[in-house]
């Protein structure tokens, strides 16, 4: 079955301290991977995609096949993340159709 | 720059009234999409369409239909709603081929009273 899996609901850092927002995903054939991102009051907007291999506001993720995982990570969190972070993978086959996690909301601390 | 706009912010329906949400994109996409989004279920796809007069169903059709005449705008028509239907409610478009990605809009939120 293909699926997306995000182990945690809420993520609570402290400023400056690096975070990394989980994402594993069940999937048979070759994915395509993205990260969107929505701030308090804000619309759902793409964050970064595997393919472009982009650091995107110091974020980055990486694929890796083998752990079938596509994890967000920044070496120096901020105030500004807090957001709720939802991973995403694109299904080929009968059309594209993307399929979203259920989301993790990170809470950056001062 | 305001690219995918729902005409909704908040909406208020009684049970078992017909309900139009609609949604408008000025970026030419293929493809439109709606879902519904609640706490701790992330995103979950109703109803797509890659054209015009094309619609599919998503994960979550029930209850629920589109109508899409032109490019542009894709509406999302519940029948007759119910108080399992209040939810946040995205339109998103992208390119057929969703290379670059969906661009959402702010949301519809609808309360089923």
């Amino acid at each position: 079955a293909q699926r997306v899996t995000q182990p945690e609901k809420l993520l609570s850092v402290f400023k400056g301290a690096p975070v990394e927002l989980k994402c594993n995903y069940s999937y048979s054939g070759s994915p395509e991977l993205f990260w969107y991102v929505q701030y308090s009051r804000q619309r759902l907007q793409l964050l970064l995609r595997h393919i472009s291999r982009e650091s995107i506001k110091g974020f980055t993720a990486d694929l890796n096949k083998g752990e079938t995982s596509f994890h967000l990570k920044k070496p120096f969190a901020q105030e500004e993340d807090s957001a709720m972070y939802y991973c995403a993978l694109k299904r080929f086959g009968g059309g594209f159709k993307t399929i979203f996690g259920a989301g993790t909301r990170l809470f950056v601390k001062a | 720059d305001v690219k995918v706009t729902q005409s909704s912010r908040y909406l208020v329906k009684r049970t078992g009234e017909k309900v139009f949400l609609e949604c408008v994109q000025d970026m030419d996409h293929e493809n439109m999409f709606w879902y519904r989004q609640d706490p701790g279920l992330g995103l979950r796809l109703i109803y797509f369409s890659y054209d015009v007069k094309m619609k599919e169903k998503g994960d979550i059709p029930e209850g629920y239909s589109v109508s899409r005449e032109k490019k542009e705008r894709f509406s999302l028509i519940l029948e007759s709603a119910s108080t399992n239907q209040t939810s946040m409610y995205l339109c998103a478009s992208s390119l057929l081929n969703e290379r670059d990605g969906y661009t959402f809009g702010s949301g519809t939120r609808l309360t089923v009273v």
